[in-house]
């Protein structure tokens, strides 16, 4: 079993659709749990970090449940520019982190 | 605010040629400082990472060392480069505690 797990994709979604991304971890010490885009070709960047109590920035909200060791991440209004595959991170000790395959989105006119 | 460097862009080497890639970084002191190597539709693999100069913990093994002769300076290295070294190599930074890692440019590295 894969440490850090997430939906397979590509989710192809049109403009101003809600999508939802899941990912499940497998090392029950994780410590801290991150969503990262990465662009074609280019570095992975930090989206947003994980609470325990669920978080939102703008159009994006991250839930986590640690008893299910679950994360996921929602997009409202879906944009051209939210077109990217997204990462998700789980540090399982201070220089230990652990990335997951990544979800392909492509929001689509 | 912190700026993290990484050069070159893309590298095309060939079979058993010495390979060095140079990471920086700005505006922080004694960063945590890391290299992964991405392979094409796959997850990052950790390779190095260091928490001081001079200190370095590998992974993996490999054909790949890494050094860091200064605070802020990560060298990745090969004597001899194989075709499986071909990939996307990343050099990121942290600081202490939980805080997320944050990423350099990216290396595209071609063995042929």
């Amino acid at each position: 079993r894969k440490e850090v797990e997430q939906d397979p994709g590509p989710f192809n979604v049109p403009e101003g659709a809600t999508v939802a991304f899941n990912c499940t971890y497998s090392n029950s010490a994780s410590q801290s749990f991150f969503w990262y885009r990465q662009d074609c070709r280019k570095e992975p960047k930090l989206l947003m970090s994980v609470y325990s109590s669920g978080n939102e920035d703008g159009r994006f909200t991250a839930q986590l449940n640690r008893a299910s060791q679950y994360i996921s991440l929602l997009i409202r209004d879906s944009k051209l520019s939210d077109s990217a595959t997204y990462l998700c991170v789980v540090r399982i000790g201070n220089n230990d982190m652990r990335f997951g395959a990544g979800t392909r989105l492509t929001v689509k006119p | 605010s912190q700026t993290i460097h990484q050069w070159p862009a893309t590298l095309v080497q060939p079979v058993g040629s010495p390979l060095s890639l140079e990471c920086t970084v700005e505006g922080t002191s004694n960063p945590n400082l890391y290299w992964y190597r991405q392979a094409a539709g796959r997850g990052l693999q950790l390779l190095f990472y260091s928490v001081g100069i001079g200190q370095i913990s590998s992974e993996v093994p490999q054909n790949l060392s890494a050094s860091r002769p200064q605070d802020r300076q990560f060298i990745l290295s090969s004597k001899k480069l194989l075709l499986s070294d071909s990939g996307f190599y990343l050099c990121a930074w942290s600081g202490e505690g939980n805080q997320p890692q944050h990423f350099g440019d990216g290396t595209r590295l071609s063995i042929l």
